[in-house]
């Protein structure tokens, strides 16, 4: 089973449109979560950290289900600037390194 | 803003070759990491690094893979003997504390091509 599961996608939405991923994660010893950002053939950019309670930056919105080890991204009023592959990442081990996942391509249609 | 640098952007060596990948985390931070994307797929995590040793480092991390932190800013991945399967972007990340929260800074990327 993946480390880390998501919907590739593809994504596409008209600007203004309120669009949701999902992700799954394996090992319940994960111990801290995010999502990133990546531009194609970029490098990874943090989004936002997740935390149990959910959280919220602007437009953007985490929420965390421990039980069901399932972290979610809302985005609202999508921008054509949101375009980009949406990967979630889950840390743990004793070194704290990352596992992604494959990540979910979303496309903003102006 | 701070940011982790990487050079060379872009390296095309024949197979066999030995490469070294080079990075400049950022001044303050106490924990790096390489990983690799090939092309199409997932980042996957190589290998993590603080006090002078390796912490941890995943199956990818083989005997061909080292990592030095030579001085007080470098951090280097060597691949001893390329072969075409090593062909991918790498990224190398920092983090400063050990809190598991800390987020890790990713460097622009090598895009590796091996020939």
């Amino acid at each position: 089973r993946k480390e880390v599961e998501q919907d590739p996608g593809p994504f596409n939405v008209p600007e203004g449109a309120t669009v949701a991923f999902n992700c799954t994660y394996s090992n319940s010893a994960s111990q801290s979560f995010f999502w990133y950002r990546q531009d194609c053939r970029k490098e990874p950019k943090l989004l936002m950290s997740v935390y149990s309670s959910g959280n919220e930056d602007g437009r953007f919105t985490a929420q965390l289900n421990r039980a069901s080890q399932y972290i979610s991204l809302l985005i609202r009023d999508s921008k054509l600037s949101d375009s980009a592959t949406y990967l979630c990442v889950v840390n743990r081990g004793t070194g704290n390194q990352f596992y992604f996942g494959t990540g979910t391509s979303l496309t903003v249609i102006p | 803003e701070p940011e982790v640098t990487q050079t060379p952007s872009h390296q095309v060596t024949q197979m066999g070759q030995e490469v070294i990948l080079r990075c400049v985390p950022i001044s303050n931070h106490l924990y790096f990491y390489w990983y690799r994307q090939i092309l199409g797929q997932k980042v996957e995590f190589l290998v993590s690094f603080y006090n002078n040793e390796i912490s941890e480092k995943s199956e990818i991390f083989d005997d061909q893979f080292s990592v030095e932190r030579p001085d007080g800013s470098n951090f280097t991945l060597k691949i001893r003997s390329t072969k075409l399967e090593d062909s991918a972007m790498y990224f190398c990340a920092s983090k400063a504390f050990r809190a598991i929260q800390e987020t890790q800074y990713f460097g622009p990327g090598t895009r590796l091509l091996v020939l």
